[in-house]
């Protein structure tokens, strides 16, 4: 089945402990990207990859790091999380530029 | 960052009803998409535009590329239970990155048996 794999589902952490929350897709996509969603502000950008080894800003990107050293991973990295990050992350991919974006399931992340 | 303005914010109807919503933008776009959000799902997307005055259809759901290319609607026909959920329109800038996808606030519609 084609689809978008983000681990984990749910996921509480404390303030300042390294975290990854990975994103998987088998759909051999060239564009993937991170989104937080939060009440009221709908879906924000915060890094999308348009292939390997290139990626770029969204507009929400500090705090996170991303990586793309394959076409079908783009790991969401957050070195020192802070409560301010707490929100719902969805991973997303598209074939082309021309595409709309195919989601994950989401990830849910409270940081305390 | 820039941003999508989507209306209405939320809506109540009965079912059988139709419904509209749109999305405006300051600046041009050269693609419109529309998505639904099911509780506890990501986003999956419902009809996508790339041209201006473009309008297409997707079973009962109408969406339109706004002719100056600053906006977007969509239009549900005939509404069933199964159309609740938070719908959002998305788009990509002229002048931006193919891969930076804007997304609006949301509609969340609830429908009425």
């Amino acid at each position: 089945e084609a689809q978008v794999t983000q681990n984990p589902r749910y996921l509480i952490t404390v303030t300042g402990k390294k975290l990854t929350v990975t994103c998987s897709q088998n759909m051999n996509h060239e564009y993937m990207s991170w989104y937080r969603q939060d009440p009221g502000l709908g879906l924000r950008q915060i890094y999308y990859s348009m292939n390997v080894e290139v990626t770029d800003k969204g507009d929400v990107p500090e705090g996170y790091k991303v990586s793309r050293k394959e076409k079908r991973n783009f790991p969401l990295i957050l070195e020192s999380p802070s409560p301010n990050q707490t929100s719902l992350y969805f991973c997303a991919s598209s074939l082309d530029r021309g595409f709309g974006y195919t989601f994950g399931s989401g990830t849910r992340l409270t940081v305390v | 960052g820039q941003q999508l303005n989507q209306s209405p914010q939320s809506m109540f109807i009965q079912e059988g009803e139709d419904v509209s919503m749109n999305c405006t933008s300051s600046s041009i776009f050269n693609t419109w998409l529309w998505y639904k959000q099911d509780p506890g799902e990501g986003p999956v997307l419902l009809i996508a535009l790339y041209k201006a005055g473009e309008l297409t259809s997707n079973g009962r759901l109408t969406a339109q590329f706004g002719i100056t290319r600053k906006d977007s609607f969509l239009n549900i026909s005939a509404s069933i239970p199964s159309d609740v959920g938070i719908y959002f329109c998305a788009g990509r800038n002229y002048g931006g990155s193919q891969g930076n996808l804007i997304f609006g606030k949301g509609t969340k519609l609830s429908v009425k048996p």
